[in-house]
């Protein structure tokens, strides 16, 4: 069965630091998207992505976030300068079409010291 | 107010029992996910909705257009259903999520 497949699976970082996550959504998939979990809440979308561009992002997609299809398979999410705000579980998705079912991946858990 | 509200927010049954897991949402949809979270944090989605009623196996997701509410049902639970099950809804390109319902079925 097809899958979606996000690194790193944990990633600790200190405050400041770089961080690129990286996902590979499903080979004929158009739509992928970003989103995350802060430990006990409820998950939050970040942004969307079609046709090599943001199509939507959230009010927590600021400046400090960026997203990029650098080579047609993979889809990375960055966080410029991490906070330790940003500690929570990001998980890639993608779908074929623009409407339809939602493939996760198992998510890249990010720790910010 | 939260835009997807979903109750209970957590649910105890024994092996066996009907489950019923209720949505609202106040916003315009294109359509409506089950999705089911299990301890490890990964995401299935189990439905997608836009009207009507799916039924996969033991797992049966209804929606109300009119009503911005829907339903998902697992009959004859069973201790592996034990996961949080979300609701999320689709508006233009991104999804709206309720806050989860963590389902424990005792054997």
């Amino acid at each position: 069965e097809p899958e979606v497949t996000q690194t790193p699976s944990h990633q600790v970082t200190q405050m400041g630091q770089e961080v690129i996550l990286r996902c590979v959504p499903i080979s004929n998939h158009l739509y992928f998207y970003w989103y995350r979990q802060i430990l006990g809440q409820k998950v939050e979308f970040l942004v969307s992505f079609y046709n090599n561009e943001i199509s939507e992002k959230s009010e927590i997609f600021d400046d400090q976030f960026s997203v990029e299809r650098p080579d047609g398979s993979n889809f990375t999410l960055k966080i410029r300068s991490t906070k330790l705000e940003d500690s929570a579980m990001y998980f890639c998705a993608s779908i074929q079409g623009s409407t339809g079912e939602l493939f996760f991946g198992e998510g890249s858990r990010l720790t910010v010291l | 107010k939260n835009e997807v509200e979903q109750s209970p927010q957590n649910l105890t049954a024994q092996e066996g029992e009907f489950i019923t897991i209720n949505c609202s949402y106040s916003v315009g949809i294109s359509a409506l996910h089950w999705l089911q979270q299990h301890p490890g944090g990964g995401i299935v989605s189990l439905f997608m909705l836009s009207s009507g009623k799916k039924k996969h196996g033991r797992l049966i997701a209804t929606i109300n257009i009119q009503e911005k509410h829907s339903s998902l049902h697992i009959t004859a639970s069973h201790p592996r259903d034990s996961a949080v099950y979300i609701c999320a809804v689709s508006q233009a390109q991104k999804l709206v999520f309720g806050q989860g319902t963590r389902l424990t079925i005792n054997p």
